[in-house]
């Protein structure tokens, strides 16, 4: 298992464009998280799911994002409208969901730069 | 109240020190605690995970938590340059998600 894969590793866009990012996360995990991270903050929640049911939203996305993981597999994360606030590195994990105990398992990340 | 706090940093120690880094977290009920590395650039990788109350060591790195304070720490013994990075604190609450916290950054001057 190559762990967890991100793509693209890099994505430039004009404000108002739609992006998408791809989160292929190790095969046997059940849970997938995204997160967003800005320079100098840890990892900001945005959603998870538990094979293909998302469980939960962040109540600080707005509508222009959404996640879909369609088959339990693979994830993607969707920007509408992109704006200059929406730049960050946004970051994949995958983990095996237990009684109390999970370990995420990071991706590389995608970053975004919104001109 | 944020959910997990950490302290501010930056933290800088002598090569050959101990680091001391400290978290807080706000749900009483959360389940596990984990510490991630993360260098400049790149994305974070897992050091160190702890459950029970007390004392975790895994090489130079211990673990500590006391439930009861809500409290974790995280000691690097001997510290190296090469641990010069930002530390995430991270809690798997009572809800079941998982929430970092703005991490610390720690420099190691040789």
């Amino acid at each position: 298992d190559t762990g967890v894969s991100q793509n693209p590793r890099h994505k430039i866009t004009k404000r108002g464009q739609n992006v998408t990012f791809r989160c292929d996360p190790i095969s046997e995990h059940n849970r997938l998280y995204w997160y967003r991270q800005t320079l100098g903050q840890g990892p900001e929640f945005l959603t998870y799911f538990q094979n293909e049911a998302q469980l939960e939203k962040s109540r600080l996305l707005s509508d222009r994002f959404s996640a879909e993981r369609p088959k339990g597999s693979f994830s993607t994360l969707e920007i509408q409208r992109t704006e200059q606030g929406d730049s960050a590195m946004y970051l994949c994990a995958s983990s095996l969901a237990g009684r109390g105990r999970e370990t995420q398992y990071f991706g590389p990340g995608t970053r975004l730069l919104v001109l | 109240q944020k959910e997990v706090e950490q302290n501010s940093g930056p933290l800088s120690v002598p090569e050959g020190a101990i680091a001391s880094l400290n978290c807080t977290y706000s749900d009483r009920g959360s389940q596990s605690f984990f510490w991630y590395r993360q260098y400049s650039g790149k994305s974070p990788e897992l050091i160190m995970f702890i459950y029970s109350n007390g004392d975790k060591e895994d090489g130079r790195f211990t673990a500590q938590l006391n439930k009861a304070s809500q409290y974790v720490s995280l000691l690097i013994r001997d510290s190296q340059p090469s641990d010069s990075a930002t530390y995430l604190c991270a809690v798997k609450t009572s809800y079941d998600k998982v929430i970092f916290g703005p991490g610390t950054s720690l420099s190691v001057i040789p």
